[in-house]
C-alpha cells in the first residue's frame, strides 16, 4: 500500500502539553499535507510542506519532513481542549495521487 | 468566500438503489475531488474533476461515477448500492492544481440498509 501510516493511533494529553504525531509514507512525494477533522465533519487543511522543505511553522504548529526516512511529524505546542480532533497526513505522489494516513485521534483534557 | 457545500448532509438508502450527491466548490475553484471515509478503510480517493473532465481516478468500481458542470459544481453517483457503501462522502475543491491545498465540505453521510 502507498498510504501514509500514522502513529500513534490515539493520544491523550493534558491542556498545555505538547502533542506530537508521526506519519510515514512509502515513495517519493511532491508534498505532504496535514489535515484536522472534528468528529464526523469535513477536513480542515493545516499545513503543506513541500518535498524540498525540512521544517515549517504555522502558529502553534510545527511540521518536519525527513525525505530520507520518508517520514513527517506534526507538533502542536501548548495544546488546548479545542485541539481535540483526528489528524491526518496526506502524501501526494506523481502530482496526481493523494493518499491519506489512518489518522491520529488526539484528546486534550481540560 | 463561501466554503464548499455538499447536499444532502444525510441520506438513507436501501441496497440496490442508486444515489446522487452534490458538491458546490469554493467560487473560482476548478478542481473538485471526492473521497470516501469509512472506519475500516479510512479516507480513500474516488476521483477528481477539472473543467468538466475526470482528471484522476482512484480504485473504485464502475458503480461510482461523477461529473462536473461548467460552473464547477460536481455530482457523484453510486449505482446498485451495497451495504459497504455506507460512509461519509467528502468533497474537496482546490483552485487549479489537485496536489495543492484542498478545501473540504462537511460531507454527506450515507447509510445503506
Amino acid at each position: 500500500s502507498q498510504q501514509g501510516e500514522e502513529d500513534p493511533q490515539a493520544l491523550s494529553i493534558q491542556e498545555g502539553e505538547n502533542a506530537t504525531m508521526n506519519c510515514s509514507y512509502k515513495t517519493s512525494i511532491n508534498n505532504l499535507q496535514w489535515y484536522r477533522q472534528n468528529s464526523g465533519r469535513g477536513l480542515v487543511h493545516l499545513i503543506l510542506i513541500r518535498s524540498n522543505e525540512r521544517e515549517k511553522h504555522s502558529g502553534r504548529l510545527r511540521v518536519t519532513l525527513d525525505t530520507s526516512k520518508k517520514s513527517s511529524s506534526l507538533l502542536i505546542t501548548a495544546s488546548r481542549a479545542a485541539d481535540t480532533a483526528s489528524y491526518f497526513c496526506a502524501a501526494i505522489y506523481n502530482f496526481n495521487k493523494f493518499y491519506f494516513g489512518s489518522g491520529t485521534k488526539l484528546n486534550v483534557k481540560p | 468566500k463561501a466554503g464548499v457545500t455538499q447536499t444532502p448532509r444525510y441520506l438513507i438508502k436501501t441496497r440496490g438503489q442508486q444515489v446522487t450527491l452534490s458538491c458546490s466548490p469554493i467560487s473560482g475553484h476548478r478542481s473538485v475531488s471526492w473521497y470516501q471515509q469509512t472506519p475500516g478503510q479510512g479516507l480513500q480517493f474516488l476521483f477528481e474533476y477539472f473543467s468538466e473532465t475526470q482528471r484522476n481516478k482512484g480504485n473504485f468500481p464502475g458503480r461510482f461515477s461523477g461529473r462536473q458542470f461548467s460552473n464547477s459544481r460536481s455530482e457523484m453517483n453510486v449505482s446498485t448500492l451495497e451495504l459497504g457503501d455506507s460512509a461519509l462522502y467528502l468533497c474537496a475543491s482546490s483552485h487549479l492544481e489537485f496536489q495543492e491545498t484542498q478545501y473540504f465540505g462537511p460531507g454527506t453521510r450515507l447509510l445503506v440498509l
